[in-house]
């Protein structure tokens, strides 16, 4: 059972331009929501998080909304570089020592930016 | 780099074979997670490893098993493989099990023929 969903398997944006990247959660016990890039052949890079007492996290283009009542997230990059081009995975955590605080992924947006 | 290393890889092998995956963690990091990442799933949380002991059990099968070393390094045993079994498997560590944020190694991408 998927707890965490990425609708958009891949979007395409214009060099300048704004990312906006979505991310559903169903679980209501999650309270720490990351996002992490991946390139090809690497691992997933830890990008930027945000708790659930906090509804925006800034670091600078890097921007990640997070919306309780209606169990969503969002990233938005601005702007936009080609060198962002990446797999974008949204994972959500809770701090429950039964646990781990294992991280919960979405499948995954392939974010492609264009000159 | 994120300074977590993993081995082999790569790794081919049969149905019915048994493998281990080496992973060793980033300097100073207690906490040692499993993730497995198939062709049509996200990645999928297997094991965790605190300190030697463990410590949260995800969607690991029973043929899969793993230990963390009194050097902090982990290994996750494969056995009877099966074709399903073909993914990428993730090793990832942070300070302490309290931590969320963590740090992948490059993975290793195991094919079952």
């Amino acid at each position: 059972d998927q707890q965490v969903k990425q609708n958009s398997p891949s979007l395409s944006v214009q060099e300048g331009r704004i990312s906006i990247l979505n991310c559903d959660y169903t679980n209501s016990m999650f309270d720490y929501f990351l996002w992490y890039k991946k390139y090809p052949a690497e691992g997933p890079t830890f990008l930027i998080s945000i708790s659930s007492i906090k509804d925006k996290n800034e670091d600078g283009r890097f921007t990640v909304f997070l919306n309780k009542s209606a169990k969503h997230l969002s990233l938005h990059i601005v702007p936009s570089q080609p060198g962002d081009s990446a797999v974008y995975f949204c994972a959500a955590s809770e701090s429950n020592s039964n646990s781990g605080y294992a991280l919960n992924f979405g499948k995954g947006t392939s974010l492609l930016v264009t000159p | 780099d994120s300074g977590v290393t993993q081995t082999p890889k790569h790794l081919i092998t049969a149905t019915g074979q048994r493998v281990t995956l080496r992973c060793s963690p980033r300097s100073g990091d207690l906490s040692v997670y499993w993730y497995q990442q198939s062709l049509d799933q996200g990645l999928q949380f297997l094991i965790q490893y605190y300190n030697g002991e463990e410590r949260a059990k995800g969607n690991i099968l029973e043929r899969f098993s793993a230990q963390q070393f009194p050097d902090l390094h982990s290994e996750l045993n494969l056995s009877s493989l099966e074709l399903g079994d073909s993914a990428l498997y993730f090793c990832a560590s942070s300070v302490n099990p309290g931590t969320y944020e963590q740090y992948f190694g490059p993975g290793t991408r195991l094919t079952v023929t």
